[in-house]
């Protein structure tokens, strides 16, 4: 079974430019979350989706957004980029129902380097 | 919502030697505490969890202890090895019942041969 798959995983934008990170979960997976990593706040929770729905919502900025298409798959967009989103963001998915253990899976990650 | 405290943020030890790593978190409601691992450069993994209705789980080398008077809970690594260096985040659950997780702030453990 294929693993939670990111993309792009590097990328490079400026301050003001906007960017959309991509994460397609585990087959099966209907929960997708998003994290922050970033070296001194550690992983931080940005929102999680689930049935298209966004359930969860952590404490970031309105310029942070995401989706989740009907096939699972998830996008996150990123608007007006400042210096302060440079980090490494995470995509996570997650078991539902039975299939629920609690652990989250997560992708390689897409780093982010805003100039 | 819950809030997680992790210490210390870095550890170094000995081949051999024991690792502790301490966990406090706030929401009395919490009952699943998982542990992730993640090396250099790769994703975090899951390596133990513990759920509210026991207060010890032990996987070979790695054990977790929990004790819900105190909301706090431990990984104890024995017999370390130089594979177990990387940064460990302990975690739970961002609200009562929800799968998404708040995480410690890292701890980098170094073992030095």
């Amino acid at each position: 079974k294929a693993g939670v798959t990111q993309t792009p995983r590097y990328l490079i934008k400026t301050r003001g430019q906007q960017v959309t990170l991509s994460c397609s979960p585990i087959s099966g997976h209907r929960s997708v979350s998003w994290y922050q990593q970033t070296p001194g706040q550690g992983l931080q929770f940005l929102f999680e989706y689930f049935s298209e729905t966004q359930r969860n919502k952590g404490n970031f900025p309105g310029r942070f957004s995401g989706r989740q298409f009907s096939n699972s798959r998830s996008e996150m967009n990123v608007s007006t980029l400042e210096l302060g989103d440079s980090a490494l963001y995470l995509c996570a998915s997650s078991g539902t129902g039975l299939a629920n253990t609690g652990e989250l899976f997560f992708g390689e990650g897409s780093r982010l380097t805003v100039l | 919502g819950e809030n997680v405290e992790q210490h210390p943020s870095t550890l170094s030890v000995q081949e051999g030697d024991s690792a502790v790593i301490k966990c406090t978190y706030s929401d009395s409601a919490s009952n699943y505490f998982p542990w992730y691992k993640q090396e250099l450069g790769k994703r975090p993994q899951l390596i133990i969890d513990i759920r509210s209705n026991v207060g010890e789980k032990k996987d070979q080398r790695i054990a977790v202890t929990l004790n819900k008077t105190a909301k706090h809970f431990s990984l104890h690594i024995t017999e370390t090895q130089p594979e177990d260096s990387a940064v460990y985040f302990c975690a739970a659950p961002l609200i009562q019942g929800a799968q998404k997780l708040v995480f410690g702030q890292g701890t980098r453990l170094t073992i030095n041969p």
